[in-house]
């Protein structure tokens, strides 16, 4: 079983909402990522959590904030974004960080 | 940073032929991955390489990993309507921390039926 789960398949939001994305995955897996990808490009990486630890923030805006609740859930907290937020909303795990990464489904986020 | 050129850009095909496209970068990589994606949904993990020199299958889909470490491609037999997507060459290196991958841009394929 490779499967990432995301909720919700699709999100619309004003710029001053509050919104989160969830993501879960039951592979028992040690690492957890967020990527943003905008369309026809490759997903670009935001956060990288570890052992439920936050590894690496790629200068992502304060707006975005993660969380990693247990080893199975991945939360993205939405606030204050902007138009140029809309993108689709990429969660993946592999079992270690480092290793073979498998993708969820993903979010599809407008912003207006 | 690392960059991973990936070609052809876009390819137009007839159903049956034959695909290939490839991965080259400056940097030597010790894993190359091949991903797949429909409209709207998330990368499908196609091939995962691991070794220099490594040639794998899976079903109609064949990917190798060069022996220079420097590049990879994907080859797709008899291509069929469903094989339409955006391919991605991914890579990453020893020295990366946490499992960063390198992307590369994406080859889009379209099959005429």
């Amino acid at each position: 079983d490779t499967e990432v789960t995301q909720t919700p398949k699709h999100l619309v939001m004003g710029m001053t909402n509050k919104k989160s994305l969830k993501c879960e995955q039951h592979m028992g897996h040690r690492a957890m990522y967020w990527y943003k990808q905008k369309a026809k490009k490759p997903p670009e990486l935001m956060f990288v959590y570890s052992y439920e630890k936050l590894s690496i923030n790629e200068s992502v805006p304060s707006r975005f904030s993660p969380e990693c609740p247990n080893s199975s859930l991945l939360n993205l907290h939405l606030h204050a974004l902007q138009p140029e937020d809309s993108a689709l909303y990429l969660c993946a795990s592999s079992r270690l960080a480092g290793e073979t990464q498998y993708f969820g489904p993903g979010t599809r986020l407008l912003v207006l | 940073g690392q960059q991973l050129n990936q070609s052809p850009q876009s390819m137009f095909i007839q159903e049956g032929e034959d695909v290939s496209m490839n991965c080259t970068s400056s940097s030597i990589f010790n894993t190359w991955l091949w991903y797949k994606q429909d409209p709207g949904e998330g990368p499908v993990l196609l091939i995962a390489l691991y070794k220099a020199g490594e040639l794998t299958s899976n079903g109609r889909l064949t990917a190798q990993f060069g022996i220079t470490r420097k590049d990879s491609f994907l080859n797709i037999s008899a291509s069929i309507p469903s094989d339409v997507g955006i391919y991605f060459c991914a890579g990453r290196t020893s020295g990366t921390s946490y499992g960063k991958l390198t992307f590369g841009q994406g080859t889009i394929l379209t099959v005429h039926p």
